[in-house]
Protein backbone atom coordinates (compact mmCIF):
# COMPACT_ATOMS: atom_id res chain seq x y z
CA UNK A 1 0.00 0.00 0.00
CA UNK A 2 1.23 3.40 -0.89
CA UNK A 3 1.42 5.41 1.68
CA UNK A 4 3.25 8.59 3.77
CA UNK A 5 4.29 7.32 7.23
CA UNK A 6 4.96 10.13 9.68
CA UNK A 7 7.53 10.06 12.86
CA UNK A 8 5.63 10.47 16.17
CA UNK A 9 4.50 13.08 18.32
CA UNK A 10 7.19 16.05 19.69
CA UNK A 11 7.05 17.63 22.87
CA UNK A 12 9.85 20.33 22.54
CA UNK A 13 10.81 23.67 24.49
CA UNK A 14 11.11 27.08 23.37
CA UNK A 15 14.40 27.66 21.98
CA UNK A 16 15.20 23.66 20.98
CA UNK A 17 15.97 22.61 17.55
CA UNK A 18 13.52 19.58 15.40
CA UNK A 19 13.30 17.52 12.59
CA UNK A 20 10.37 15.54 11.74
CA UNK A 21 10.20 13.04 8.73
CA UNK A 22 7.59 11.88 6.54
CA UNK A 23 8.82 8.49 5.09
CA UNK A 24 7.09 7.03 1.70
CA UNK A 25 6.33 3.65 2.14
CA UNK A 26 5.02 1.20 -1.32
CA UNK A 27 6.27 3.64 -3.77
CA UNK A 28 9.68 5.28 -4.30
CA UNK A 29 9.21 9.67 -3.72
CA UNK A 30 12.28 10.51 -5.88
CA UNK A 31 10.25 11.52 -8.78
CA UNK A 32 7.35 13.04 -6.72
CA UNK A 33 6.75 16.19 -4.68
CA UNK A 34 6.08 16.32 -1.12
CA UNK A 35 4.23 19.00 0.34
CA UNK A 36 4.20 20.33 4.40
CA UNK A 37 0.95 21.23 5.64
CA UNK A 38 0.56 23.32 9.07
CA UNK A 39 -2.19 22.91 10.88
CA UNK A 40 -2.85 25.46 14.27
CA UNK A 41 -5.05 24.12 16.83
CA UNK A 42 -8.46 24.72 15.98
CA UNK A 43 -7.68 26.72 12.53
CA UNK A 44 -7.16 25.73 8.80
CA UNK A 45 -4.91 24.44 6.77
CA UNK A 46 -1.81 26.21 5.80
CA UNK A 47 1.08 25.01 2.85
CA UNK A 48 4.61 25.32 4.36
CA UNK A 49 6.34 24.33 1.08
CA UNK A 50 7.11 21.76 -1.46
CA UNK A 51 10.35 19.67 -2.14
CA UNK A 52 11.27 17.89 -5.24
CA UNK A 53 13.58 14.93 -3.72
CA UNK A 54 14.94 14.20 -7.84
CA UNK A 55 16.78 17.41 -7.15
CA UNK A 56 16.36 18.84 -3.61
CA UNK A 57 14.24 21.96 -5.15
CA UNK A 58 11.94 23.75 -3.34
CA UNK A 59 9.69 26.29 -2.90
CA UNK A 60 8.88 27.74 0.11
CA UNK A 61 5.36 29.69 0.79
CA UNK A 62 6.16 33.02 1.68
CA UNK A 63 4.83 33.06 5.20
CA UNK A 64 7.06 30.08 5.78
CA UNK A 65 10.76 31.06 4.10
CA UNK A 66 13.32 30.98 6.34
CA UNK A 67 11.49 29.66 9.48
CA UNK A 68 11.85 26.31 8.55
CA UNK A 69 13.71 23.61 6.35
CA UNK A 70 12.55 21.31 4.00
CA UNK A 71 15.04 18.52 3.17
CA UNK A 72 15.06 14.88 1.65
CA UNK A 73 17.05 11.87 2.07
CA UNK A 74 16.72 10.19 -1.07
CA UNK A 75 18.60 7.38 0.04
CA UNK A 76 15.62 6.29 2.72
CA UNK A 77 13.27 7.96 0.91
CA UNK A 78 12.40 10.31 3.80
CA UNK A 79 11.34 13.92 3.63
CA UNK A 80 12.12 16.34 6.30
CA UNK A 81 10.63 19.79 8.03
CA UNK A 82 13.43 21.13 10.35
CA UNK A 83 13.29 23.87 13.00
CA UNK A 84 16.45 25.41 14.83
CA UNK A 85 14.95 27.62 17.25
CA UNK A 86 11.20 26.81 18.40
CA UNK A 87 8.61 29.02 19.75
CA UNK A 88 5.04 28.30 21.46
CA UNK A 89 3.57 29.31 18.30
CA UNK A 90 5.15 26.56 16.45
CA UNK A 91 2.37 24.62 17.86
CA UNK A 92 0.59 22.32 15.47
CA UNK A 93 -0.48 19.15 13.42
CA UNK A 94 2.20 19.44 10.95
CA UNK A 95 1.40 16.82 7.15
CA UNK A 96 3.03 15.91 4.65
CA UNK A 97 1.54 15.47 1.49
CA UNK A 98 1.69 14.57 -1.57
CA UNK A 99 0.74 16.10 -5.10
CA UNK A 100 -1.77 14.77 -7.53
CA UNK A 101 -0.72 13.28 -10.87
CA UNK A 102 -1.97 16.79 -12.59
CA UNK A 103 -1.43 19.64 -10.23
CA UNK A 104 -0.80 20.74 -7.71
CA UNK A 105 -3.64 19.11 -5.09
CA UNK A 106 -2.72 16.69 -2.69
CA UNK A 107 -4.30 13.10 -2.93
CA UNK A 108 -2.23 10.97 -0.70
CA UNK A 109 -1.60 12.27 2.98
CA UNK A 110 0.33 11.27 6.28
CA UNK A 111 -1.25 10.66 9.21
CA UNK A 112 0.21 14.03 10.68
CA UNK A 113 3.25 15.13 13.61
CA UNK A 114 1.83 16.67 16.72
CA UNK A 115 4.46 19.16 17.60
CA UNK A 116 3.76 21.05 21.36
CA UNK A 117 6.16 23.91 21.91
CA UNK A 118 5.50 24.62 25.83
CA UNK A 119 8.01 26.02 28.70
CA UNK B 1 -1.27 37.19 -3.76
CA UNK B 2 -4.53 35.52 -4.98
CA UNK B 3 -7.17 35.29 -1.20
CA UNK B 4 -9.43 32.42 -1.21
CA UNK B 5 -12.61 33.14 0.63
CA UNK B 6 -15.21 30.27 1.63
CA UNK B 7 -18.82 31.14 2.65
CA UNK B 8 -20.23 30.66 5.14
CA UNK B 9 -18.28 29.71 7.61
CA UNK B 10 -20.54 26.83 9.04
CA UNK B 11 -23.85 25.75 8.54
CA UNK B 12 -26.01 23.44 9.81
CA UNK B 13 -28.22 21.14 7.68
CA UNK B 14 -30.68 17.85 7.74
CA UNK B 15 -29.66 14.62 6.80
CA UNK B 16 -30.94 14.06 3.36
CA UNK B 17 -30.80 18.33 2.90
CA UNK B 18 -29.02 19.35 -0.08
CA UNK B 19 -25.82 21.12 0.77
CA UNK B 20 -23.73 23.66 -1.36
CA UNK B 21 -20.72 25.40 -0.37
CA UNK B 22 -18.97 28.82 -1.95
CA UNK B 23 -15.27 29.22 -2.46
CA UNK B 24 -14.20 32.72 -4.45
CA UNK B 25 -10.80 33.72 -5.75
CA UNK B 26 -9.98 36.77 -5.56
CA UNK B 27 -8.51 36.67 -9.63
CA UNK B 28 -8.92 34.28 -12.04
CA UNK B 29 -7.68 30.69 -11.38
CA UNK B 30 -9.46 28.82 -14.60
CA UNK B 31 -10.38 25.89 -13.12
CA UNK B 32 -7.52 24.86 -10.44
CA UNK B 33 -9.18 24.41 -7.35
CA UNK B 34 -9.39 21.20 -5.17
CA UNK B 35 -11.93 20.45 -2.49
CA UNK B 36 -10.96 18.52 0.27
CA UNK B 37 -12.66 16.86 3.50
CA UNK B 38 -11.27 17.01 7.04
CA UNK B 39 -13.52 14.78 9.52
CA UNK B 40 -13.41 15.42 13.60
CA UNK B 41 -9.57 14.50 14.24
CA UNK B 42 -8.81 13.08 11.16
CA UNK B 43 -6.88 13.56 7.80
CA UNK B 44 -7.71 15.80 4.99
CA UNK B 45 -9.04 13.91 2.06
CA UNK B 46 -8.98 15.13 -1.48
CA UNK B 47 -12.56 15.13 -2.88
CA UNK B 48 -12.45 17.13 -6.03
CA UNK B 49 -9.76 18.41 -8.30
CA UNK B 50 -9.70 20.65 -11.59
CA UNK B 51 -12.94 22.18 -9.98
CA UNK B 52 -15.34 19.15 -10.81
CA UNK B 53 -13.22 15.80 -11.29
CA UNK B 54 -14.29 13.74 -8.66
CA UNK B 55 -11.23 11.89 -7.24
CA UNK B 56 -11.87 8.02 -7.14
CA UNK B 57 -13.57 6.66 -4.58
CA UNK B 58 -15.53 9.51 -3.35
CA UNK B 59 -19.16 9.24 -3.44
CA UNK B 60 -21.00 10.32 -6.46
CA UNK B 61 -23.54 12.69 -3.93
CA UNK B 62 -20.66 15.18 -3.80
CA UNK B 63 -20.13 17.31 -6.79
CA UNK B 64 -18.25 20.66 -8.06
CA UNK B 65 -17.99 23.17 -10.22
CA UNK B 66 -17.22 26.42 -11.32
CA UNK B 67 -14.38 28.47 -12.68
CA UNK B 68 -12.31 31.12 -12.83
CA UNK B 69 -13.65 32.95 -9.58
CA UNK B 70 -16.54 31.22 -8.21
CA UNK B 71 -16.49 27.82 -7.23
CA UNK B 72 -19.08 25.33 -5.45
CA UNK B 73 -19.18 22.50 -3.54
CA UNK B 74 -22.46 20.20 -3.34
CA UNK B 75 -23.34 17.16 -1.30
CA UNK B 76 -26.55 16.28 -3.14
CA UNK B 77 -27.91 14.45 -0.01
CA UNK B 78 -26.17 14.86 3.37
CA UNK B 79 -25.49 12.10 5.35
CA UNK B 80 -24.21 11.80 9.34
CA UNK B 81 -20.68 10.57 7.75
CA UNK B 82 -20.33 14.34 6.39
CA UNK B 83 -20.04 16.53 9.36
CA UNK B 84 -16.86 17.63 8.18
CA UNK B 85 -14.97 20.74 8.43
CA UNK B 86 -14.16 21.41 4.26
CA UNK B 87 -11.48 23.48 2.62
CA UNK B 88 -10.83 24.60 -0.84
CA UNK B 89 -7.27 25.16 -2.28
CA UNK B 90 -6.53 27.07 -5.36
CA UNK B 91 -3.33 25.64 -6.98
CA UNK B 92 -2.86 27.56 -10.28
CA UNK B 93 0.18 29.15 -8.95
CA UNK B 94 2.36 29.64 -5.71
CA UNK B 95 1.20 30.07 -3.11
CA UNK B 96 -1.28 27.04 -3.29
CA UNK B 97 -3.72 29.04 -1.04
CA UNK B 98 -6.33 26.83 0.98
CA UNK B 99 -9.65 28.87 1.60
CA UNK B 100 -10.36 29.23 5.44
CA UNK B 101 -13.03 26.36 5.71
CA UNK B 102 -16.51 25.59 5.95
CA UNK B 103 -17.22 23.73 9.02
CA UNK B 104 -20.71 21.44 8.36
CA UNK B 105 -22.62 20.09 11.03
CA UNK B 106 -25.80 17.75 11.71
CA UNK B 107 -29.60 19.47 12.63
Amino acid sequence: EVQLVQSGAEVKKPGESLKISCNGSGYSIINYWIGWVRQMPGKGLELMGIIYPADSETRYSPSFQGQVTISVDKSINTAYLQWTSLKASDTAMYYCARPGRSGWYFDLWGRGTLVTVSS
Amino acid sequence: DIQMTQSPPSLSASVGDRVTITCRASQDINNYLAWYQQNPGKVPKLLIYAASTLQSGVPSRFSGSGSGTDFTLTISSLRPEDVATYYCQKYDRVPYTFGQGTKLEIK
